[in-house]
């Protein structure tokens, strides 16, 4: 089946700090991809839809001006948390569909991220 | 507004015991509907969809689901559950192009 990778899948920032994270369709190519946020213990929130060669569509709440996101190919999206705090600290989750919008969406494993 | 509705947050079944995960939508048509298995230190993995049809589906894992129009309803369930099953699910709804999670339910296993 079609695979989603992250990278990193953990990483430590110190307050005040960028950081970058991958989002890679592997055998796939996706226009759209999707990121998520989870918090523990608590389900999935749509943060943003990443558009290939557009700008990303964030829903609201979501600060697009901390949360960076670029879709520069067809195979890679990347979500930047600029100037993270702790309150950013969360797992962060990236999907894309593997066919129609509607239809499957596969799931990268996620990039957990702690903001000292 | 459309939402998923896990009531369940955790539950606990003892291995080889019945399980079903309940899950309700609301949706102003039928949405597409899914449930995914979440383990610790993994990604989603989907375990079932409903598009249309035959409204019980048959899943990985020995998973199957029915939709209920008349209930709301997408229940996920299993016959016998192992020890491997122990992970949080989610149920999804989608009626446009985006996925609305329910909160999950967990699932421990007692050997």
């Amino acid at each position: 089946g079609a695979v989603v990778s992250q990278h990193p899948s953990w990483v430590i920032c110190k307050s005040g700090t960028s950081v970058k994270i991958e989002c890679r369709s592997l055998d796939f190519q996706a226009t759209t991809m999707f990121w998520y946020r989870q918090f523990p213990k608590q389900s999935l929130m749509l943060m943003a839809t990443s558009n290939e060669g557009s700008k990303a569509t964030y829903e609201q709440g979501v600060e697009k001006d901390k949360f960076l996101i670029n879709h520069a190919s067809l195979t890679l999206s990347t979500l930047t948390v600029t100037s993270a705090h702790p309150e950013d600290s969360s797992f962060y989750i990236c999907s894309a569909p593997g066919g129609l919008v509607t239809d499957t969406q596969y799931f990268g494993p996620g990039t957990r991220l702690t903001v000292l | 507004a459309q939402s998923v509705t896990q009531p369940d947050i955790h539950i606990t079944v003892s291995e080889g015991a019945s399980l079903e995960l309940r899950c309700n939508y609301s949706y102003g048509a039928t949405p597409y509907l899914f449930w995914y298995v979440q383990s610790p230190g993994q990604g989603l993995q989907l375990l079932l969809k409903y598009f249309s049809g035959d409204t019980l589906v048959q899943g990985i894992k020995g998973f199957e689901a029915e939709f209920k129009r008349s209930q709301s309803s997408f229940n996920l369930r299993k016959p016998s559950v192992h020890w491997s099953d122990a992970a949080e699910y989610f149920c999804a709804g989608a009626g446009s192009y985006q996925l609305t999670f329910g909160k999950g339910t967990k699932l421990s296993v007692i050997p």
